[in-house]
């Protein structure tokens, strides 16, 4: 059973808002401070969230990030076909004394 | 512009030992940590270790720490991290991620693919 869970896909048109999950657990998401990663194929990842709601410099306010106890959500309004990739979650984990990261969530713009 | 420039794609025979560098540009090393993170085809990203670019001290996955040494050359502006004892299972892309323990992985390398086949 992976640590962090988040759905595998979601989607929706342009200009909706999305919402995108990540689940945990106390020791990582209930603890600590949660970060979301962008992944455009054939690309690094890039930082859109760090600790739960703050965009770093450059990161359209489009992109916010939450958290209620042990999960996590990451919602993207005014939605854009360049959206259209992998998100990731990715929190300290206190217990495993490591980072954990989220299975990805696919983002399909219709 | 802050930039993290890593080493080129590798091929290892199992058993072998990979060594993959990050060189920084638009910031010192020794102000930051180093994290380095693997992503194998169609699997979550793993997290390998990270090292304070200042002190040198180092954290592993408890996955990987009997296999895997980060180190750093200041004068390089320079991370590592080295691999050993490679299998199949160890093929991935290798990123290497600035951190300042506020902001964790930002930015990314270009990432580097290792590949360990026979």
């Amino acid at each position: 059973q992976s640590v962090l869970t988040q759905s595998p896909s979601a989607s929706g048109t342009p200009g909706q808002r999305v919402t995108i999950s990540c689940s945990g657990s106390s020791s990582n998401i209930g603890s600590n401070p949660v970060s979301w990663f962008q992944r455009l194929p054939g690309t690094a990842p890039k930082l859109l969230i760090y600790f739960n709601n703050q965009r770093p410099s450059g990161v359209p306010d489009r992109f916010s990030g939450s958290k209620s106890g042990t999960s996590a959500s990451l919602a993207i309004s005014g939605l854009q076909s360049e959206d259209e990739t992998d998100y990731y979650c990715a929190v300290w984990d206190g217990s495993l004394n490591g980072w954990v990261f989220g299975g990805g969530t696919k983002l399909t713009v219709l | 512009q802050v930039q993290l420039v890593q080493s080129g794609a590798e091929v290892k025979k199992p058993g072998a030992s990979v060594k993959i560098s990050c060189t920084a540009s638009g910031y010192t090393l020794t102000s930051y940590a180093m994290q380095w993170v693997r992503q194998a085809p169609g699997q979550r990203p793993e997290w390998v270790g990270w090292i304070n670019g200042g002190d040198g001290n180092t954290k592993y996955s408890q996955k990987f720490h009997d296999r895997v040494t980060i180190t750093r050359d200041t004068s390089a502006n320079t991370a590592y991290m080295e691999l050993s004892s490679l299998r199949s299972e160890d093929t991935a892309v290798y990123y290497c991620a600035r951190d300042n323990f506020l902001i964790s992985f930002d930015p990314w390398g270009q990432g580097t693919l290792v590949t360990v086949s026979s």
